[in-house]
């Protein structure tokens, strides 16, 4: 039972250009959202985070939509660079329940010069 | 700061042995998560440990355990290894005032064979 999903397995977008990266999850009682970008052969590096009682987060080119009546997420990502270029994870959490993350499959980006 | 280092990175084994993984998390972080990736399951969660107690566990079988010692380092376990825990071993910590903004290490690649 995939309870976080990243329906979309890759994305390709122009350099400087809206990368728009979506997540939907199924479980209610996540409340707290994360962002990952993962590069080959390194850990995921954390981006950006939401928690239930935000719609909006940002930071400098990276900004989290949260529309929990759809139990959706996106990363907007603007403008996009080459550097950008990883699989990016969403990730979900009850924080009463722990430190456990859940993971949505990856998207990977590729930013094109 | 130094971040969150795993040793070995890269480890070969044959079924039927053990292995020993392990995990620094960055200084003052106290609590140590553990997550597997595999190209057909993903990243999923192991288990967490803090103040050497573990809080959460995922869903894998008992050949997978883990400890934590009293400067938050911790090991991971897996015995009787089989040919599909070949994957990248993750290790992630967190500091109290963020429980839920885990930072990875690079991982340890295993492979059985």
């Amino acid at each position: 039972d995939q309870q976080v999903k990243q329906n979309s397995p890759s994305l390709s977008v122009q350099e400087g250009r809206i990368s728009i990266l979506n997540c939907d999850y199924t479980n209610s009682m996540f409340d707290y959202f994360l962002w990952y970008k993962k590069y080959p052969a390194e850990g995921p590096t954390f981006l950006i985070s939401i928690s239930s009682i935000k719609d909006k987060n940002e930071d400098g080119r990276f900004t989290v939509f949260l529309n929990k009546s759809a139990k959706h997420l996106s990363l907007h990502i603007v403008p996009s660079q080459p550097g950008d270029s990883a699989v990016y994870f969403c990730a979900a959490s009850r924080p009463a329940a722990g430190n456990k993350l859940t993971f949505g499959g990856g998207t990977r980006v590729l930013v094109k010069p | 700061k130094a971040g969150v280092t795993q040793t070995p990175r890269y480890l070969i084994k044959t079924r039927g042995q053990q292995v020993t993984l392990s995990c620094s998390p960055i200084s003052g972080h106290r609590s140590v998560s553990w997550y597997q990736q595999t190209p057909g399951q993903g990243l999923q969660f192991l288990f967490e440990y803090f103040s050497e107690t573990q809080r959460n566990k995922g869903n894998f079988p008992g050949r997978f355990s883990g400890r934590q010692f009293s400067n938050s380092r911790s090991e991971m376990n897996v015995s009787t290894l089989e040919l599909g825990d070949s994957a990248l071993y993750l290790c992630a910590s967190s500091q109290p005032s963020a429980p839920n903004e885990q930072f990875f290490g690079p991982g340890t690649r295993l492979t059985v064979l």
